[in-house]
């Protein structure tokens, strides 16, 4: 069974600070894993999508790395800003028993930028 | 090209009933799933359609079911509401076999049961 964890829970920075959000998971058989990020009480945005065959995957000041061999993938966010603030979260596509090609959420990193 | 969208926003319900909630997905996008979000459990896997047939079911009771339209769109139903049932629900689209493509996130439904 395909489980995802997120380290640490919550994360609090001063602006301007580069940083880093881990993401490990147990099965490295994997489509895909995807970086999303949630506002309070609102739905997911798509971040980054990485398929299982590439290393990293880059858009502006955000930079996601896969390791499937090792179950790690990391989100890197460069000069942090206020806007930032929300929960991050990584989910992993793979085959589990079945065939069921289901997305397996981690439970998040909820990130603060303070001004 | 307009997102993921879901209706209704918002519901409040008493134990017993049963809701439908509605996802349109993005135009073109022919593969929809559905998550429930609790802050005890997470993001939980539902169900997925594709081509108007369930391709994927999670670990839920049989209280909870889906459909898709020919036009893509689908509607999720809970029968029999508990109040554990109370959380965000979330659609998601994706252009072809949600395996391998990027999965597109609507605003969800905040369910309620009292």
């Amino acid at each position: 069974k395909q489980e995802v964890t997120q380290i640490p829970a919550a994360l609090s920075v001063p602006e301007g600070e580069n940083l880093v959000l881990n993401c490990s998971f147990t099965d490295s058989a994997i489509y895909n894993l995807q970086w999303f990020r949630q506002d309070p009480g609102k739905g997911l945005t798509s971040l980054l999508l990485i398929q299982s065959s590439q290393r990293e995957q880059t858009s502006g000041r955000l930079n996601a790395s896969l390791d499937k061999s090792s179950g790690r993938s990391t989100l890197y966010i460069a000069a942090s800003q206020p806007g930032d603030s929300a929960t991050y979260l990584c989910a992993v596509r793979g085959i589990s028993q079945g065939g069921s090609e289901k997305l397996v959420f981690g439970k998040g990193t909820k990130l603060t930028v303070n001004p | 090209k307009a997102g993921v969208t879901q209706t209704p926003r918002y519901l409040i319900k008493t134990r017993g009933q049963q809701v439908t909630l509605s996802c349109s997905p993005i135009s073109g996008h022919r593969s929809v799933s559905w998550y429930q979000q609790t802050p005890g459990q997470g993001l939980q896997f539902l169900f997925e359609y594709f081509s108007e047939t369930q391709r994927n079911k999670g670990n839920f009771p049989g209280r909870f079911s889906g459909r898709q339209f020919s036009n893509s769109r689908s509607e999720m139903n809970v029968s029999t509401l508990e109040l554990g049932d109370s959380a965000l629900y979330l659609c998601a689209s994706t252009t072809g076999l949600a395996a391998y493509n990027e999965q597109f996130f609507g605003p969800g439904t905040r369910l309620t049961v009292l």
